[in-house]
């Protein structure tokens, strides 16, 4: 089946302007994360989501940068007044999450888009 | 907090020679994930492995295997006969249930011909 999608794959713009970058997990998948990548570095945990719900928020750097999932399918990361500092690869990744019988949620593998490399001027 | 140490930058090898990279984890919690993950020259980050806490087992996938010794916090990772087409980096990541992956820093992998 097809897997996470991600658009566009490339986006430059110039510092100042507001981007925004689009996530369609595999169908089914509830759960939809966001990471940054810098060159040479790790991803690093931006925010998540359980179907519309952002989960946690902690990993966005400041407040230019937002993320939504309104109806728990796409999402789209928001990227107010850019600066240069922004510049990385935005990779969104999606999974099943499964409870089990004690309630207790089991971690279930993340899958990764092909990522939006941003470069802004 | 959690953190995820590959100290290996970079590793070099001639095809057909094993190499092992290395990924020592740190974490509080009891129940927990480990994965592996590879990103080759074109850049996406496709899936290797997944083992929780409560499974030591080793694992072995073609000339792929792995090592969990929860003792020393370790999640090793050797690819044996190593061809060209594993030059890539490697990532160790870390995960507690249903919540964000920790990445290590990534070991870029060179196999020569």
């Amino acid at each position: 089946g097809a897997g996470v999608s991600q658009s566009p794959r490339y986006k430059v713009t110039k510092r100042g302007q507001d981007v925004a970058l689009r996530c369609d997990p595999i169908s089914g998948h509830v759960s939809l994360y966001w990471y940054r990548q810098a060159l040479g570095q790790g991803p690093e945990f931006l925010t998540y989501f359980n179907y519309e719900a952002q989960q946690d928020k902690s990993g966005l750097p400041n407040d230019r940068f937002s993320a939504e999932r309104p109806e728990g399918s796409i999402s789209t990361l928001t990227i107010q007044r850019t600066e240069q500092r922004d510049s990385a690869m935005y990779r969104c990744a999606s999974s099943l999450v499964r409870g089990g019988a004690s309630g207790v949620v089991r971690q279930e593998t993340q899958y990764f888009g092909p990522g939006t490399r941003l470069l802004v001027l | 907090a959690q953190k995820v140490t590959q100290a290996q930058t970079e590793i070099s090898v001639v095809e057909k020679e094993d190499v092992t990279l290395d990924c020592v984890y740190e974490t509080r919690d009891t129940t927990y994930y480990l994965f592996w993950y590879k990103q080759p020259p074109s850049g996406e980050l496709v899936f290797l492995i997944r083992r929780n806490s409560f499974d030591e087992q080793n694992e072995i996938s073609g000339r792929y295997s792995w090592n969990f010794q929860k003792s020393t916090s370790s999640f090793n990772f050797t690819i044996t006969a190593s061809q060209v087409v594993d030059s890539a980096v490697y990532f160790c990541a870390l995960a507690h249930a249903g919540n964000m992956l920790t990445f290590g820093g990534g070991t870029r992998l060179m196999v020569k011909p």
